[in-house]
């Protein structure tokens, strides 16, 4: 399995509404990330998870919550989200160098 | 100065033609060079990734890296319709224990038949 796989791959929610996105993977990488994506931007790192641990956070508001409950999945819970948020979230794993990306969740937030 | 530079085009080649991408960067310290595509409404998609400068070959994906002049490139040969995409640069370099990515803006190619 050389996949990263997301879901929902479509998510549209409102401003009060609390959702949750989760990732799965199973190439035994020990580094997992999500990444938000703009219209015509490159990804922009949010959080990184090494060995099941947070280690970085990019000073992401405390709406976007992630959890990591084993080496195989990262969820990131939503809460109280405004419109700006709405983007494509990626998550990726690695074990080294080349990130492997899934296909994302599209999140309008209304 | 940004610290990878990518033209955004959009870059518009007939089907066939040979596609030249390119990147340039200022941090020295950059060890591992990517190029990912992503389509539409997809995530990116690891293409090529090398660590030394020179040329590195996969089917028709050429990547090319030269550290002296902090250049990287990316050659597609007899390009396909299907390669309309748009094509990330990326590097890496340690920190705090794991690979930190910085994209290029990326280069939106389309291929005409």
């Amino acid at each position: 399995d050389t996949e990263v796989t997301q879901t929902p791959k479509h998510l549209v929610m409102g401003m009060t509404n609390k959702k949750s996105l989760k990732c799965e993977q199973h190439m035994g990488h020990r580094a997992m990330y999500w990444y938000k994506q703009k219209a015509k931007k490159p990804p922009e790192l949010m959080f990184v998870y090494s060995y099941e641990k947070l280690s970085i956070n990019e000073s992401v508001p405390s709406r976007f919550s992630p959890e990591c409950p084993n080496s195989s999945l990262l969820n990131l819970h939503l809460h109280a989200l405004q419109p700006e948020d709405s983007a494509l979230y990626l998550c990726a794993s690695t074990q080294g160098a080349g990130y492997t990306f899934g296909s994302g969740t599209r999140l309008t937030v209304v | 100065q940004k610290e990878v530079e990518q033209d955004p085009g959009p870059l518009s080649v007939p089907e066939g033609a040979i596609v030249s991408l390119n990147c340039t960067y200022s941090n020295s310290a950059f060890q591992y060079f990517m190029w990912y595509r992503q389509y539409s409404r997809k995530g990116p998609e690891l293409l090529m990734y090398t660590y030394s400068s020179g040329n590195k070959e996969d089917g028709r994906f050429t990547a090319q890296v030269d550290k002296s002049s902090k250049y990287i490139s990316l050659f597609i040969r007899d390009s396909q319709p299907s390669d309309s995409a748009t094509y990330l640069c990326a590097m890496t370099l340690n920190s705090g224990g794991y690979q930190k990515v910085t994209f290029g803006i990326g280069t939106k190619l389309q291929v005409i038949p």
